[in-house]
């Protein structure tokens, strides 16, 4: 079984400025890593995955993830964020030798609130 | 092409009553999820089907809770009587056998228990 933390539940930044949202996991296997983003009043959509290779992974709307094994880490990034950044972010996990299909375990979430 | 779709958008009930929630997947997705979301709160997996596999039912929080998919199309989330506790945001995803990890949502069905 996996679990995600992730620690804060909200991270207010100005905008320009860079932010660092954190998830750490637990697991008893290998796993792949997720970001989940959810715009106000939408679903979720990925933002970005780790699978293998390189552990700094990019996304889209230039946002990066670094997973960290020793640290059990993935944490989110971004140098610059910008008002539509504001939404709510879920890490998740997935373990490798899941039986089948792609059921992932979520965090509770980190609100990023963008302000001018 | 069409992306997942949920119905009703809202739906308010008073407790005691049943309520049904749809969700239509992504054609040629072979897996459907669906997940309730409180307010402040994650994801909460709630069942998950695969294909023709015996449904993975193990986060629905009590016998109230049921659901069923036709084949690999449709699916229903019933709740039988309601509870306050019930309202939260009820979302779906379906994916691919082909892309790992990689869930398509759809917008969630909010359900209010008066």
């Amino acid at each position: 079984a996996q679990s995600v933390t992730q620690l804060d539940s909200q991270v207010p930044v100005f905008e320009e400025a860079p932010v660092e949202l954190r998830c750490n996991y637990s697991s008893s296997v290998s796993v792949y890593l997720f970001w989940y983003v959810q715009y106000p009043n939408q679903g979720l959509q990925l933002l970005l995955k780790y699978l293998s290779g390189s552990t700094l992974v990019k996304g889209i709307n230039g946002f990066e993830a670094e997973f960290n094994k020793s640290q059990t880490s993935f944490h989110l990034r971004k140098p610059s964020v910008h008002i539509s950044d504001t939404a709510e972010y879920f890490c998740a996990v997935r373990g490798r030798l899941t039986g089948g299909g792609n059921k992932l375990t979520f965090g509770t979430g980190t609100q990023l609130k963008v302000e001018l | 092409g069409a992306g997942v779709s949920q119905s009703p958008s809202n739906k308010v009930t008073e407790k005691g009553k049943d309520v049904e929630l749809r969700c239509d997947p992504i054609s040629g997705h072979t897996a459907l999820y669906w997940y309730r979301q409180r307010l402040g709160q994650g994801l909460e997996f709630l069942i998950y089907f695969q294909g023709n596999s015996a449904p993975d039912k193990s986060g629905l929080p009590s016998d109230r809770f049921s659901a069923e998919r036709t084949g690999e199309s449709v699916s229903t989330l019933t709740i039988q009587r309601t509870q306050q506790e019930d309202s939260a945001v009820y979302l779906c995803a379906s994916s691919s056998t082909g892309q790992v990890g990689e869930q398509y949502f759809g917008p969630g069905t909010r359900l209010t228990v008066t």
